[in-house]
């Protein structure tokens, strides 16, 4: 079947260190995306990449970094420079929008 | 900037209701409007997509409606069960990227 796999599943993060979340599709989608989702808000983009070894910024980017050098893979790295990295990131991606979008089923990441 | 509302902000309804949830949007050059569903600590599964050309689609109980020059979109739920107790998220998309309401949060009780 096709479809978005994140991993982990649960992910505890010490402080000042650096983790990595990852995103894989066989869906053969051209663009890829990070969603953060805090309790009582909407989700807010992170990053989001329309082609291999390209990406932006969305709206939080800051502490956050990205790759994509395969199609299948975006991987997001929560650095130590993200102050408040505690949430639920989920991964998304698309063949272009107008045909919508698949989600993966996220990854929890907790600060201890 | 494209703001997305939705309203109201929790719902709780007994079992066979039939229900309509709300977003609204200030940008009416959108590409497409999506609804998803989300249970509790999972991911979005999508319920229905509306093209910008199209004014509603439909599955099974679920109807959905699009009205760009108004900037509003309308889920209808026919005859509500429990097992459609989740959050319920509009979401609209331009050339890029996809842009969320904070969602609905629906309870249907037995």
């Amino acid at each position: 079947d096709g479809g978005i796999t994140q991993s982990p599943k649960y992910l505890f993060r010490k402080e000042g260190q650096n983790v990595t979340l990852s995103c894989e599709q066989n869906l053969n989608h051209d663009a890829m995306y990070w969603y953060r989702q805090d309790p009582g808000q909407g989700l807010r983009l992170i990053y989001y990449s329309q082609i291999v070894n390209d990406f932006q910024k969305g709206d939080i980017a800051e502490g956050y970094s990205v790759s994509r050098e395969k199609k299948e893979s975006f991987p997001l790295t929560v650095t130590s420079a993200q102050k408040n990295p505690t949430a639920f990131y989920l991964c998304a991606s698309s063949i272009e929008g107008s045909y919508g979008y698949t989600f993966g089923s996220g990854t929890r990441l907790t600060v201890v | 900037k494209q703001e997305v509302t939705q309203i109201p902000a929790a719902l709780s309804v007994p079992e066979g209701e039939n229900l309509v949830l709300n977003c609204s949007f200030t940008d009416s050059a959108i590409y497409n409007l999506q609804w998803f569903r989300q249970d509790p600590g999972k991911g979005l599964t999508s319920l229905l997509l509306i093209q910008s050309s199209q004014r509603e689609q439909t599955s099974g109980r679920l109807n959905a409606s699009l009205d760009k020059s108004s900037g509003r979109s309308t889920l209808y739920i026919a005859a509500s069960q429990p097992g459609d107790s989740a959050t319920y998220l509009c979401a609209v998309s331009n050339t890029d990227k996809l842009i969320f309401g904070t969602g609905t949060r629906l309870q249907v009780f037995p």
